[in-house]
C-alpha cells in the first residue's frame, strides 16, 4: 500500500524553537507539497518541490523553509516557531503530470505555546 | 487563474438522507476534477475523480459527474451513513495550463446524525 508518512501526529513546541516536520513517501513521486489547514481557511500551500533539491514558494511561505535532499523526504522547517503557526500541517506527494491527484499523509497537529 | 467554489457548510443530515455537495470551478485549460474526504483527525483521502467532460467518478456509493457546460462537479450519495461524517474537498488539476498543482475548495463539513 502506497504511503506518505508524517513523523509526528501531535507536537507541542515553545515559541522561538526551531521545529522540523518530516514527511517521507515510498511511491517514487517527484512532487511533494506542504499545506497548513486552519478552520474557515481551507488548505493553504506553504511550499512545494518538483525534484530533489528544488523548492518553490506557495501562497504562505513566510516563517517557513523546506529541505529536499532525497527524493522520498520533504522536510518543513519553522525557523522560530510562533503561536500563529499553531495548525494542522499536511504533506502530500504526486507523480509528475496531472490527472493523478495527490496522496496525503495523516497530518501533524502542531501547537506552539 | 483557477478556482474552486464549494457550498458552505456545515451540512447536517439524518441517516439515509440524500446528499448533494455543490462544486463549481474556473479553469484556463482542461482540468481533471477530484473529491477528497477528510475524516476527523486524519489527512485527506482521494474519494473519486474524473478526467474529462461527461466522465462519472464513483466510490463507496458517492458519485460526481464532470459537467463542462456548467463547470460543475457536484458530489452525491443516495443514502448517507453516520460513518460518512467528514469534511469533503473539491479540487481541480489543470492540464492545459501545465500546472502540476491541485486547486482546492475550502471544504464542506458533513455531519450525519442517527
Amino acid at each position: 500500500d502506497v504511503k506518505v508518512t508524517q513523523s509526528s501526529r501531535y507536537l507541542v513546541k515553545r515559541t522561538g524553537e526551531k521545529v522540523f516536520l518530516e514527511c517521507v513517501q515510498d511511491m517514487d513521486h517527484e512532487n511533494m507539497f506542504w499545506y497548513r489547514q486552519d478552520p474557515g481557511l481551507g488548505l493553504r500551500l506553504i511550499y512545494f518541490s518538483y525534484d530533489v533539491k528544488m523548492k518553490e514558494k506557495g501562497d504562505i511561505p513566510e516563517g517557513y523553509s523546506v529541505s529536499r535532499e532525497k527524493k522520498e523526504r520533504f522536510s518543513l522547517i519553522l525557523e522560530s516557531a510562533s503561536t500563529n503557526q499553531t495548525s494542522m500541517y499536511l504533506c502530500a506527494s504526486s507523480l509528475s503530470g496531472t490527472g493523478e491527484g495527490y496522496t496525503f499523509g495523516s497530518g501533524t497537529r502542531l501547537t506552539v505555546v | 487563474g483557477n478556482s474552486v467554489t464549494q457550498m458552505e457548510g456545515p451540512v447536517t443530515l439524518s441517516e439515509e438522507a440524500f446528499l448533494t455537495i455543490n462544486c463549481t470551478y474556473t479553469a484556463t485549460g482542461y482540468p481533471s476534477l477530484f473529491w477528497y474526504v477528510q475524516y476527523p483527525g486524519e489527512g485527506l483521502q482521494l474519494l473519486l475523480k474524473a478526467t474529462k467532460a461527461d466522465d462519472k467518478g464513483s466510490n463507496k456509493g458517492f458519485e460526481a459527474t464532470y459537467r463542462k457546460e456548467t463547470t460543475s462537479f457536484h458530489l452525491e450519495k443516495g443514502s448517507v451513513q453516520v460513518s460518512d461524517s467528514a469534511v469533503y474537498f473539491c479540487a481541480l488539476s489543470d492540464r492545459g495550463a501545465g500546472s502540476y498543482q491541485l486547486t482546492f475548495g475550502k471544504g464542506t463539513k458533513l455531519s450525519v446524525i442517527p
